[in-house]
């Protein structure tokens, strides 16, 4: 089956500081990847996906890349801030293969201190 | 559009009570789901509907919990008799078929205490 395996935080960092927060997974197909944030007392949000190998998605500032050879989808940040603060969700789908429901992570808290 | 609406945000309740969640998703969205999450287990895929039709239940924890969809716009969750172990924050969510990578949208969820 399908799952996905994040670093377990929480990942304290201070403002402007560098962000890798790693993500593997296992599919029976080719699926597509997302990061979710989930700020407090919110429901989830897609903050970045891709759907094809080698796509990178990107967005405020957030980054990851999409590498079949090594089944991942580490998501990066250059300068955090404390607005960043959240838990981050990496998931997949595999429509291709019949599987319409996002497989999450664990998800990952990150705390930014200024 | 208002987003994915879900309605108790909170809500408290005695051990053996009848809980019932609700969950408007987009308009237009085919597909809902329902998710639960924990502390101990993050998310959970409890269950999905594809234009109203339960396709996987398989996440249910047990016969106490059943959900329904009598039209597009609405689902409930339904827990019968509740338990301690059932607290936690149940998502709905929703998305559409026709975009095979399509995002899936999230409610705010409801938080459920079982005392």
């Amino acid at each position: 089956g399908n799952s996905v395996t994040q670093m377990e935080g929480p990942v304290t960092l201070s403002e402007e500081a560098f962000l890798t927060i790693n993500c593997t997974y296992t599919a029976t197909g080719y699926p597509s990847l997302f990061w979710y944030v989930q700020y407090p007392g919110e429901g989830l949000q897609l903050l970045l996906k891709a759907t094809k190998a080698d796509d990178k998605g990107s967005n405020k500032g957030f980054e990851a890349t999409y590498r079949k050879e090594t089944t991942s989808f580490h998501l990066e940040k250059g300068s955090v801030q404390v607005s960043d603060s959240a838990v981050y969700f990496c998931a997949l789908s595999d429509r291709r293969a019949g599987s319409y429901q996002l497989t999450f992570g664990k998800g990952t808290k990150l705390s930014v201190i200024p | 559009d208002a987003g994915v609406i879900q309605s108790p945000r909170h809500e408290v309740t005695e051990m053996g009570q009848e809980v019932t969640l609700r969950c408007k998703p987009i308009s237009g969205h085919d597909y809902l789901f329902w998710y639960r999450q924990t502390m101990m287990r993050g998310l959970e895929l409890l269950i999905y509907f594809n234009n109203n039709v339960p396709i996987d239940d398989s996440g249910m924890p047990e016969d106490r919990f059943s959900a329904k969809m009598p039209n597009a716009s609405f689902s409930t969750l339904k827990i019968q008799p509740s338990e301690p172990r059932d607290s936690a924050v149940y998502f709905c969510a929703s998305s559409l078929a026709g975009d095979r990578d399509a995002e899936a949208f999230f409610g705010q969820g409801t938080r459920l205490t079982v005392v």
